[in-house]
């Protein structure tokens, strides 16, 4: 089992929907919880990053975490087709602050 | 705002060769991530240095070594390379702390390795 699991996708959504992208951790001491946006031969882009449990709003993005459930959310709303790209789910473990664990991502495609 | 400068941005090199990735951190940053991306893959963490010390090893070979260097840049070092060392070599780099936005990962460009 990966310690962060992500539906690979792609998901497809249409211009102004809301992108909703899941994300799964085995280690139940995670303590801290990031997405990132990647395009296609680029650096990964820090989008949110959230500690707590709940939800965390940032423009049209929402981070939600449960950390009962081991799951870590994003929802994009208002998707635009400059959305489309591959997202990460990246863990860190209070085990070790010193290394972020990241999922194999979920490519999302906003249709115009 | 500095950002996380990598070099070189593209190398290519023949098997069993030897090739040194640079990396220069954000002013500040005390911990500085080696990452490794093949195609269609995820980043897979090779390893990191706290305050110029490794501070965490992931799934680096024997055959890289990296450290970290007093003006707290980094090198990665890799040697006799294989086809399957082709990949896009990301560094990245954080502040540690307790405050909002600390532990966050700030990625360079990266360094795309192709090997021959």
């Amino acid at each position: 089992q990966k310690e962060v699991e992500q539906n690979s996708g792609p998901l497809s959504v249409p211009e102004g929907a809301i992108a909703s992208l899941n994300c799964t951790y085995s280690d139940r001491g995670s303590q801290s919880f990031f997405w990132y946006r990647q395009y296609s031969g680029k650096s990964p882009e820090l989008i949110m990053f959230i500690y707590s449990n709940g939800d965390k709003e940032d423009g049209r993005f929402t981070a939600q975490l449960n950390k009962a459930s081991q799951y870590v959310s994003l929802l994009i709303r208002d998707s635009q087709p400059s959305d489309s790209a591959t997202y990460l789910c990246a863990v860190k473990s209070k085990d070790s602050s010193y290394k972020l664990i990241f999922g194999s991502g979920t490519r999302l495609l906003v249709r115009p | 705002a500095a950002g996380v400068i990598q070099s070189p941005r593209h190398l290519i090199k023949e098997k069993r060769e030897t090739a040194t990735l640079k990396c220069y951190p954000i002013p500040r940053h005390d911990t500085v991530y080696w990452y490794q991306q093949g195609p269609g893959q995820d980043p897979q963490f090779l390893i990191s240095f706290y305050e110029k010390m490794q501070s965490d090893k992931g799934s680096i070979p024997d055959r890289f070594s990296a450290q970290q260097f007093s003006d707290y840049h980094s090198e990665l070092n890799m040697s006799s390379l294989e086809l399957g060392d082709s990949a896009l070599y990301f560094c990245a780099s954080s502040l540690q702390g307790q405050s909002s936005g600390a532990n966050v990962l700030t990625f360079g460009a990266g360094s795309r390795l192709t090997v021959l």
